[in-house]
């Protein structure tokens, strides 16, 4: 069946540095990608997403690629922010079953220090 | 305005209770949906609500009982629950269940409940 694989967390990183979060996927038929970001004591936010190969999802910084070759969506920022830790979640959607299903990863938690 | 949103923000029952966990959205979406989410997992599908009707239930215990009284609520009617069932509840709403995959989920805050 369908999966995402994301990398394990956390992942700790200073002000400032650079941030890829790597995210792979096992689909049949065409699925859509999404990055969503559940900060601490909060529900999940869609960060961005991509809905056919070679689109860019972008927004507040964040950006990724849908990559049918390698089947992956990582996740990238040039410089975080203290405000950017959070728990991501790679998920992807698909027309399985007979209806559009979201399947998560198993999230990466993200820390950034001053 | 693509706000979902949950009451209550906190519930503590205990295993004899009923409680409810109420759910809108205002988005003109048709399809609802309940979640479950334990510390440091994703979230887990529990029901879905396509059109006002039950479409999808993910073999979840009958002390869960979902409802969907109009197209903007949902709610989760819970009894007799086990501490096991202490999560983050969320509700998300989507544009519909079926046909466009790009349709995205569009969460709630969730409401944290504790069964002692």
């Amino acid at each position: 069946g369908d999966s995402v694989t994301q990398m394990e967390g956390p992942v700790t990183l200073s002000e400032e540095a650079c941030l890829t979060i790597n995210c792979t996927y096992t689909a049949t038929g065409y699925p859509s990608l999404f990055w969503y970001v559940q900060y601490p004591g909060e529900g999940l936010q869609l960060l961005l997403k991509a809905t056919k190969a070679d689109d860019k999802g972008s927004n507040k910084g964040f950006e990724a690629t849908y990559r049918k070759e390698t089947t992956s969506f990582h996740l990238e920022k040039g410089s975080v922010q203290v405000s950017d830790s959070a728990v991501y979640f790679c998920a992807l959607s698909s027309f399985s079953g007979g209806y559009n299903k979201l399947i998560f990863g198993a999230g990466t938690r993200l820390a950034v220090h001053p | 305005d693509t706000e979902v949103t949950q009451t209550p923000k906190h519930l503590v029952m205990g295993m004899t209770n009923k409680k409810s966990l109420k759910c809108e959205q205002h988005m003109g979406h048709r399809a609802m949906y309940w979640y479950k989410q334990k510390a440091k997992k994703p979230p887990e599908l529990m029901f879905v609500y396509s059109y006002e009707k039950l479409s999808i239930n993910e073999s979840v215990p009958s002390r869960f009982s979902p409802e969907c009284p109009n197209s903007s609520l949902l709610n989760l009617h819970l009894h007799a629950l086990q501490p096991e069932d202490s999560a983050l509840y969320l509700c998300a709403s989507s544009q519909a269940l079926r046909g466009d995959a790009s349709y995205e989920q569009y969460f709630g805050p969730g409401t944290r409940l504790t069964v002692t």
